[in-house]
């Protein structure tokens, strides 16, 4: 069975310019979630799917971070525009459903952004 | 955010030693689970804790859930190699999974 799948792995952009994340869920996994990773922390949530749905985007900076999953399958996050700040690894996550266990998440390996 | 005290912060130990890590928080959590995280990867699920006092092995690894329901540990017996990364540690709260800061495992040749 494939992972969660996430692209790229890495990105290298100057502040202010555009950059955009794209992950492909297990097949399957109704749940989708966006994390951010600073170095030396843990993940932090920016934004939880249940299917299509943005059921949960209360840590997501919506200044300049945009989310979308339009048929409930994979997922784009968006920065616009970039700031220094923003270099971290964006890891995104699913899960089976919100009936199931939640708990149970399983990662891709991550965007790394470096903004300059 | 809410966090979670995790420590220690890393650890440099010998092959075949044992290893003990904890977590633990002001709020109480339902579930606390343990990950594990190699460079350049997402994190693992190791163990998962659903239950006050609860104790549950995953081979070398043993983790506990707190009776205070405050705090978790892990353990990994006769450390190998490969053991080496960053543990997490995990409270979920409200469909939200609140995090450690990570424990850095090292294990000197």
């Amino acid at each position: 069975e494939a992972g969660v799948v996430q692209s790229p792995r890495y990105k290298i952009i100057e502040k202010k310019q555009p950059v955009a994340f794209w992950c492909n869920p297990i097949s399957g996994h109704n749940t989708l979630y966006w994390y951010r990773q600073n170095l030396g922390q843990g993940p932090e949530l920016l934004i939880r799917y249940e299917n299509e749905e943005a059921v949960d985007d209360s840590q997501l900076p919506k200044d300049r971070f945009s989310a979308e999953r339009l048929k409930g399958v994979d997922s784009t996050l968006k920065i616009q525009p970039a700031e220094l700040g923003d270099s971290a690894v964006y890891l995104c996550a699913s899960s089976p459903g919100q009936g199931l266990k939640i708990d149970t998440q399983y990662f891709g390996p991550g965007t790394r952004l470096t903004v300059l | 955010g809410q966090q979670l005290n995790q420590s220690p912060q890393s650890m440099f130990i010998q092959e075949g030693e044992d290893v003990s890590m904890n977590c633990t928080s002001s709020s109480i959590f339902n579930t606390w689970l343990w990950y594990k995280q190699d460079p350049g990867e997402g994190p693992v699920l190791l163990i998962a804790l659903y239950k006050a006092g609860e104790l549950t092995s995953n081979g070398r690894l043993t983790a506990q859930f707190g009776i205070t329901r405050k705090d978790s540990f892990l353990n990994i017996s006769a450390s190998i190699p490969s053991d080496v990364g960053i543990y997490f540690c995990a409270g979920l709260l409200n469909y939200q999974l609140i995090w450690g800061a990570g424990t850095k495992l090292i294990i000197k040749p």
